[in-house]
């Protein structure tokens, strides 16, 4: 069975704290994704990364960096947490996708991060 | 640009059948996918549709028509556990082979 972890399910900063959220998956997948998700609006793309050092902005990435410097981790930083970055945090992964297979992307349980 | 619309909440009954509906705009369309996340737990896969057509697994049918920009999640015997949100995503080459554009979700409550 494929296993993501996140470092914490809950956390609570302060404003304007450096914030790291950690991923890890034991698949040995090249995708990995950053999403936060909020009520009424679905999934929302932070980064992904598709390889060790590669990184592309998804939907959302301002306030955000990431770090992937190993296949099976992937890093969400919060360099100046703001309270509009209170959510849910949600690392995925995947195996690479090709035109019209079906990939599935594997979720871990999330982080709710609260920034007071 | 690119839309998914899913209702928000649905409510049926145990034993019953209800169907979720999800429509999509987007040219670079190769793939619809159905999720299912119970309350503070994360998304797990449920179905993939890429060619026209119905989709049966078990309880769950999935169905695509491209043409129409619409996929349904059917779920038959409802059961308690069954009670979650139900999240449609589709993935567009436009953007990458690797991103998935997600719905808002539809929260399904099952009643006895």
């Amino acid at each position: 069975d494929v296993k993501v972890t996140q470092s914490s399910r809950y956390l609570v900063k302060r404003t304007g704290e450096k914030v790291f959220l950690e991923c890890v998956q034991d698949m040995d997948h090249e995708n990995m994704f950053w999403y936060r998700q909020d009520p009424g609006l679905g999934l929302r793309l932070i980064y992904f990364s598709y390889d060790v050092k590669m990184k592309e902005k998804g939907d959302i990435p301002e306030g955000y960096s990431v770090s992937r410097e190993k296949k099976e981790r992937f890093s969400l930083i919060l360099e100046s947490a703001s309270t509009n970055q209170t959510s849910m945090y949600l690392c995925a992964s995947s195996l690479p996708s090709g035109r019209g297979l079906m990939i599935e992307q594997y979720f871990g349980p999330g982080t709710r991060l609260t920034v007071t | 640009g690119q839309n998914i619309d899913q209702p928000t909440e649905m409510t049926a009954t145990e034993g019953a059948i209800v169907q979720i509906n999800c429509t999509y705009q987007t040219s670079g369309f190769n793939g619809l996918f159905w999720y299912q996340q119970h309350a503070g737990e994360a998304p797990t896969f449920l179905s993939y549709n890429v060619l026209d057509g119905l989709e049966e697994k078990g309880r769950f049918s999935s169905f695509l028509s491209r043409s129409k920009g619409y996929s349904y999640l059917l779920l038959k015997e409802l059961q308690m556990k069954d009670s979650a949100s139900y999240l449609c995503a589709v993935r567009d080459m436009r953007y990458s082979n690797y991103q998935l554009i997600w719905g808002a979700g539809t929260k399904l409550i099952i009643k006895p």
